[in-house]
C-alpha cells in the first residue's frame, strides 16, 4: 500500500519561502512508473495543483505560480520537495503530496490515485 | 476561480440518487476522457471515487458512477447514505500544458 507523508513548518513568516518535503513509503519514485505532484486547498476552498516532478526531475509547474515554485526530487531518500518563495498570506493552505498519472505501455493515465494526510502552512508574522 | 464550474451544494435524502455536474471546455472535460472525482469528508485528504470518467477503483462501492456528455461531466451517486455526506471535487486533464484543474467543489448534504 502506497503512503505519502507530507513534512515541513506549519508557520512561515511573509515573504520567505516555505518549504515542504513528502515520504513516499510503499512505492519507488525511482521506478518511474508514477510522476508525484503536490496539491493546494485554501481553507474552506477547492483543490489547486501546484506542480508535479517525475523521477528524472522533469517538472511542470501551475503557469499561475510557476515564477515562484520549485519541486526538487530525491530518490535516495524516496522523498520529493516543494518550494515556494515570496509567499504571502494568500498561500496559508493546506498543502498535500500526491501520486499523480502514470503510463501503462499503451497510454497515459491522469489522476491522483494515493494522497498525503496534507499540512497546513500559515503564512504570518 | 476554479477553472471548472461545479454546483456549490446538492442533497439527497437517505436512499434516493443525487447528480453533480462538473462543466469545463473543449481543453479539458470536452477534450479528453480523464475526468476524475474525488470525495473528501471535513478534515481529511481528497479520495480518488472515479476516474477516467466511468471507471472505479477497487473498493469505491458500485453506488457511484460517472459520465460525460460534450464538456460537462456528471457524478452519480445513487441510494444514499449518511456516508456520502462530504465535498465532492471534479478534476480533469488540460492538454498539452499537462496542467491539472479541478472543480471549486460540491458539499452534498444527506437529509
Amino acid at each position: 500500500q502506497v503512503q505519502l507523508q507530507e513534512s515541513g513548518p506549519g508557520l512561515v513568516k511573509p515573504s520567505q519561502t516555505l518549504s515542504l518535503t513528502c515520504t513516499v513509503s510503499g512505492g519507488s519514485i525511482s521506478s518511474g512508473a508514477y510522476y508525484w505532484s503536490w496539491i493546494r486547498q485554501h481553507p474552506g476552498k477547492g483543490l489547486e495543483w501546484i506542480g508535479y516532478i517525475y523521477y528524472s526531475g522533469t517538472t511542470y509547474y501551475n503557469p499561475s505560480l510557476k515564477s515562484r515554485v520549485t519541486i526538487s526530487v530525491d530518490t535516495s531518500k524516496n522523498q520529493f520537495s516543494l518550494k515556494l518563495s515570496s509567499v504571502t498570506a494568500a498561500d496559508t493552505a493546506v498543502y498535500y503530496c500526491a501520486r499523480d498519472c502514470h503510463y501503462d505501455g499503451r497510454a497515459y493515465h491522469y489522476y491522483f490515485d494515493y494522497w498525503g494526510h496534507g499540512t497546513l502552512v500559515t503564512v504570518s508574522t | 476561480q476554479s477553472a471548472l464550474t461545479q454546483p456549490p451544494s446538492a442533497s439527497g435524502s437517505p436512499g434516493q440518487s443525487v447528480t453533480i455536474s462538473c462543466t469545463g471546455t473543449s481543453s479539458d472535460v470536452g477534450g479528453y476522457n480523464y475526468v476524475s472525482w474525488y470525495q473528501q469528508h471535513p478534515g481529511k485528504a481528497p479520495k480518488l471515487m472515479i476516474y477516467e470518467v466511468t471507471k472505479r477503483p477497487s473498493g469505491v462501492p458500485d453506488r457511484f458512477s460517472g459520465s460525460k456528455s460534450g464538456n460537462t461531466a456528471s457524478l452519480t451517486v445513487s441510494g444514499l447514505q449518511a456516508e456520502d455526506e462530504a465535498d465532492y471535487y471534479c478534476g480533469s486533464y488540460a492538454g498539452s500544458n499537462n496542467f491539472r484543474v479541478f472543480g471549486g467543489g460540491t458539499k452534498l448534504t444527506v437529509l
